[in-house]
């Protein structure tokens, strides 16, 4: 079975702080993908990543997918409060399903 | 179109009702998904429709029975359900069967009294 670990599980930072979240396997993963979640509303995708060492940025949001495909990070930089929210990592597996890691809950204060 | 629509947003239901969720795409994906969602954990599958044909059952127990009319549409019918089935329902849609990005609705947040 593939898991996917991910941490930190809980965040509470100052607003304009950078942090980084990790998600890693001992599995290969075809893809890795971030979700953001906000109370009551379904996942958003943020990022699909597909090759080893791949890098996205996408605002002050950069995204890293491993050389070996079994892990990436989420690093956000200068954090907003507007970023507060549950952020998930999701690995697709060859048999065409999604495995999500545990999430991480990011708060930012102002 | 880039949405999935999913009614109601809330529902509650006694342990002897019989309800219906519903959850709409017109993106084109011909693939699409039922996820069980409590608070603060990520989504559980439960089901996979591919092409209109459940390819995937995570060994759900048969008081939720999801249907596919067609390639838009999926419904996940409920019946006999108990209070720890309370949780946020997701519906969510994807190109095929490999999960390159799904879209996910906003959920039904279910309720069993």
């Amino acid at each position: 079975t593939q898991l996917l670990e991910q941490s930190p599980q809980f965040l509470s930072i100052q607003e304009g702080e950078n942090l980084t979240v990790y998600c890693n396997s001992s599995s290969v993963f075809s893809s890795l993908q971030w979700y953001r979640q906000e109370p009551g509303e379904g996942p958003v995708l943020l990022v699909t990543v597909v090759t080893g060492g791949e890098v996205k940025k996408l605002k002050r949001l950069t995204f890293q997918f491993g050389d070996a495909r079994k892990d990436s990070s989420l690093h956000i930089t200068a954090a907003q409060p507007g970023d507060t929210g549950l952020y998930l990592c999701a690995g697709g597996d060859q048999g065409g399903k999604l495995i999500f890691g545990q999430g991480t809950e990011l708060s930012v204060k102002p | 179109d880039t949405e999935v629509t999913q009614t109601p947003k809330h529902l509650v239901m006694g342990m002897t009702n019989k309800k219906s969720l519903k959850c709409e795409q017109h993106m084109g994906h011909r693939a699409m998904y039922w996820y069980k969602q409590k608070a603060k954990k990520p989504p559980e599958l439960m089901f996979v429709y591919s092409y209109e044909k459940l390819s995937i059952n995570e060994s759900v127990p048969s008081r939720f029975s999801p249907e596919c009319p067609n390639s838009s549409l999926l419904n996940l019918h409920l019946h006999a359900l108990q209070p720890e089935d309370s949780a946020l329902y997701l519906c969510a849609s994807s190109q095929g069967g490999r999960p390159y990005g799904y879209t996910f609705g906003s959920g039904t947040r279910l309720t069993v009294v």
